[in-house]
C-alpha cells in the first residue's frame, strides 16, 4: 500500500541543537513537501521538491534546510533548533498530474526546549 | 501572497444535520482540494475540485472559479465526521496554500 512514513513520531530537542526529520514515500511520486502546523495557522509550506537532488523554498524556509537524496526520501533539517520551531511537521507526496491527490504522513510532533 | 479563508471557524451539529463549509481565496487557483484532519491529527485528501461540482459519497463540493470560492457540503452528518476540514489552493507555482480550517463537531 502506498504510504508516506515520517520519523520520528515525536521528538524533544534542546535549543541550539540539530534536528533531522525524515520522510519516506512508497508512492513513486515526484513531488514531496514539508509543512508545519501551528494552532491558528493551518499548514504552512517550508520546503518542497520536484525531483531527487533538488529542493525549493516554500513560504517559511528560514531556519530550515531540506534534502532529497532519492525519489523516496525527503528530510527536513533544523541546524540550530529554536523555541519558535515547536510545531507539528507533516510530510506529503503527490504525483505530477494537475489534479493528483496528496498523501500525508502522520506527522512529527517537535518540542524545542 | 495567496490567501485562503475558511468559514465558519467552527461548527457544531446534531447527527443527521447537513454541514456547509466555505472557502474563499485571493487569487486564481489552478487546483483546489479539500482535506480532512482527524482529531488525532492525520490528514487525508477528500476531493479535488478546481471548478464545477463534484460528488463523493455524502460530500459535494462546488467551486466557482471566477468568484474565487468553493464550498463543501456534508449531508446527513455522522459523529465520525467530526474533525477539521481544510481547503487548499494551488496557483501556477506548484505551491499549495492552506486555509486555517473549519472545526466540525457532530453530536450524537
Amino acid at each position: 500500500e502506498a504510504a508516506v512514513t515520517q520519523s520520528p513520531r515525536s521528538k524533544v530537542a534542546v535549543t541550539g541543537g540539530k534536528v533531522t526529520l525524515s520522510c519516506h514515500q512508497t508512492n513513486n511520486h515526484d513531488y514531496m513537501y514539508w509543512y508545519r502546523q501551528d494552532t491558528g495557522h493551518g499548514l504552512r509550506l517550508i520546503h518542497y521538491s520536484y525531483v531527487a537532488d533538488s529542493t525549493e523554498k516554500g513560504d517559511i524556509p528560514d531556519g530550515y534546510k531540506a534534502s532529497r537524496p532519492s525519489q523516496e526520501n525527503f528530510s527536513l533539517i533544523l541546524e540550530l533548533a529554536s523555541l519558535s520551531q515547536t510545531a507539528v511537521y507533516f510530510c506529503a507526496s503527490r504525483d505530477r498530474g494537475a489534479n493528483s491527490d496528496y498523501t500525508f504522513g502522520s506527522g512529527t510532533r517537535l518540542l524545542v526546549i | 501572497g495567496q490567501q485562503v479563508q475558511q468559514s465558519p471557524a467552527s461548527l457544531v451539529l446534531q447527527e443527521g444535520e447537513n454541514a456547509e463549509l466555505q472557502c474563499n481565496f485571493s487569487s486564481t487557483a489552478t487546483q483546489l482540494q479539500w482535506f480532512y484532519q482527524s482529531p488525532g491529527g492525520s490528514l487525508v485528501s477528500l476531493l479535488s475540485n478546481p471548478s464545477g461540482t463534484k460528488h463523493t459519497g455524502r460530500l459535494t463540493s462546488t467551486t466557482v472559479t471566477k468568484e474565487r470560492r468553493s464550498s463543501l457540503h456534508i449531508s446527513s452528518s455522522q459523529t465520525t465526521d467530526s474533525g477539521t476540514y481544510l481547503c487548499a489552493i494551488e496557483a501556477n507555482t506548484n505551491k499549495v496554500v492552506f486555509g486555517t480550517g473549519t472545526r466540525l463537531q457532530v453530536l450524537p
